[in-house]
């Protein structure tokens, strides 16, 4: 059975910091690794989806690695400010079978601070 | 542009009732599924489907019923409401093909007391 894990579970950091936000799965057969934002009370937002072939994906402040054979991804945010405080779910596609069913982790908590 | 629609967004139910969770996207999406969010253990997924007609169990199916009439939308039925079922509950769509990320609404807050 996938699991998946983040790590930390809750991060502060002043405005401005480069981070770094991790996760891990059990199981390297994925087909995609996805990372969510959710606001509190919200839904989930996809930020980046890496296919199982990609090593990268980068949209505007984030970048998103991948290393399939290790189980590990990780979230890069750059120049953080408050307005990214939210928090960070990271999910895996497993699922030969379609449907892209998903497998989440926990999530990271984020707090930016002025 | 609507994306993934939810409703309602919060209730309250007595232990027994049953109720439907409607979900509703506008995208023309194959794939829908229906997750629920607790604290200290992630989304996990109840019932999802591929497809008009065709729906299939995910990881925590008991006492919850799902059918897929339309592509548009596919709603969660509680059978008799259970306190365990007090949850948020997330509705998402996306395309037909695996590398496509998939779109979440606002969710459902459901109190079972």
């Amino acid at each position: 059975k996938q699991e998946v894990t983040q790590i930390p579970a809750a991060l502060s950091v002043p405005e401005g910091e480069n981070l770094v936000l991790n996760c891990s799965f059990t199981d390297s057969a994925i087909y995609n690794l996805q990372w969510f934002r959710q606001d509190p009370g919200k839904g989930l937002t996809s930020l980046l989806l890496i296919q199982s072939s990609q090593r990268e994906q980068t949209s505007g402040r984030l970048n998103a690695s991948l290393d399939k054979s290790s189980g590990r991804s990780t979230l890069y945010i750059a120049a953080s400010q408050p307005g990214d405080s939210a928090t960070y779910l990271c999910a895996v596609s497993s699922n030969p079978g379609g449907g892209n069913k998903l497998t989440f982790g926990t999530g990271t908590q984020l707090k930016v601070e002025l | 542009n609507a994306g993934v629609t939810q409703t309602p967004k919060f209730q309250v139910l007595k232990t027994g009732q049953s109720m439907t969770l409607q979900c509703a996207q506008d995208m023309n999406h194959e794939y829908m599924s229906w997750y629920r969010q607790d604290p200290g253990m992630g989304l996990r997924l109840i019932h999802y489907s591929v497809g008009a007609g065709i729906t299939d169990q995910g990881e925590v199916p008991n006492g919850y019923n799902v059918s897929r009439s339309t592509t548009e939308d596919f709603p969660l039925r509680l059978l008799s409401a259970a306190p365990s079922q007090t949850s948020v509950y997330f509705c998402a769509s996306s395309p037909g093909r695996h590398n496509q990320p998939q779109h979440f609404g606002d969710g459902t807050r459901l109190s079972i007391l």
